[in-house]
């Protein structure tokens, strides 16, 4: 069974402009999250979709950043437009359930440094 | 911050020694899990602890859980040099949400 995949594993653009990243969940999951560690501080979360729905999005930070995750399967996250502090590393996550005891199946991440 | 500190933020330590790792939390939970880092990979679910639980063991590791004071603790027995990375802790809280709060890590080296 394939993990969770991220794409880029590392993105580097200049302040202003627009970065996607990918996540493609285990198949199956339903529950698909975001996280993301910026530099010297804890991972955070950021958003948790059930299928196509948004269940939590109140770790995102400002409205530069969008999640979408059309027909449920895999998520993008865009930051438009980008800014020095969305420097860090982004975490997708998948469950197949939510429960509290339900393990959540990390990707590598995407390195993402703003200049 | 929601999570407390992970204690120590780096630790090394020699092949075949043991490595105690610290974490405290904020607020109540549901469970408390660990996760391990390697260099540039992903995280990968070590050990889960139920509220309701004061101690689980799962090969080399060992947790404790200690509600009253909001804390924990992963013992890692004999290490390995395979064992170096960064641990982090994560709280899910009493809601059903999915929601992981984690603490800030601890990097461990284990020197061969």
């Amino acid at each position: 069974e394939a993990g969770v995949t991220q794409f880029p594993s590392h993105s580097v653009i200049e302040k202003g402009q627009t970065v996607t990243l990918r996540c493609d969940p285990i198949s199956g999951h339903d529950n698909l999250y975001w996280y993301r560690r910026v530099m010297g501080k804890e991972i955070k979360f950021l958003l948790h979709f059930v299928k196509e729905s948004k269940q939590d999005e109140s770790g995102m930070p400002n409205n530069r950043f969008l999640a979408e995750r059309t027909g449920g399967t895999y998520s993008t996250l865009k930051v438009q437009p980008a800014e020095l502090e969305d420097s860090g590393v982004y975490f997708c996550a998948s469950s197949k359930r939510q429960f509290s005891t339900d393990t959540q199946y990390f990707g590598p991440g995407t390195r993402l440094t703003v200049l | 911050s929601q999570q407390g500190e992970e204690d120590p933020q780096a630790l090394s330590i020699q092949e075949g020694e043991n490595a105690t790792m610290n974490c405290s939390y904020k607020t109540s939970i549901n469970n408390l899990q660990w996760y391990r880092q390697n260099s540039g990979r992903g995280l990968v679910h070590l050990i889960l602890i139920r509220s309701n639980e004061r101690e689980k063991h799962s090969g080399r590791l060992r947790v404790t859980l200690d509600t009253s004071k909001k804390s924990s603790s992963l013992l890692i027995t004999a290490s390995r040099a395979a064992d170096t990375a960064s641990y982090f802790c994560a709280t899910r809280g009493s809601s059903n949400t999915g929601k992981l709060i984690f603490g800030q890590g601890t990097t461990l080296q284990v020197k061969p």
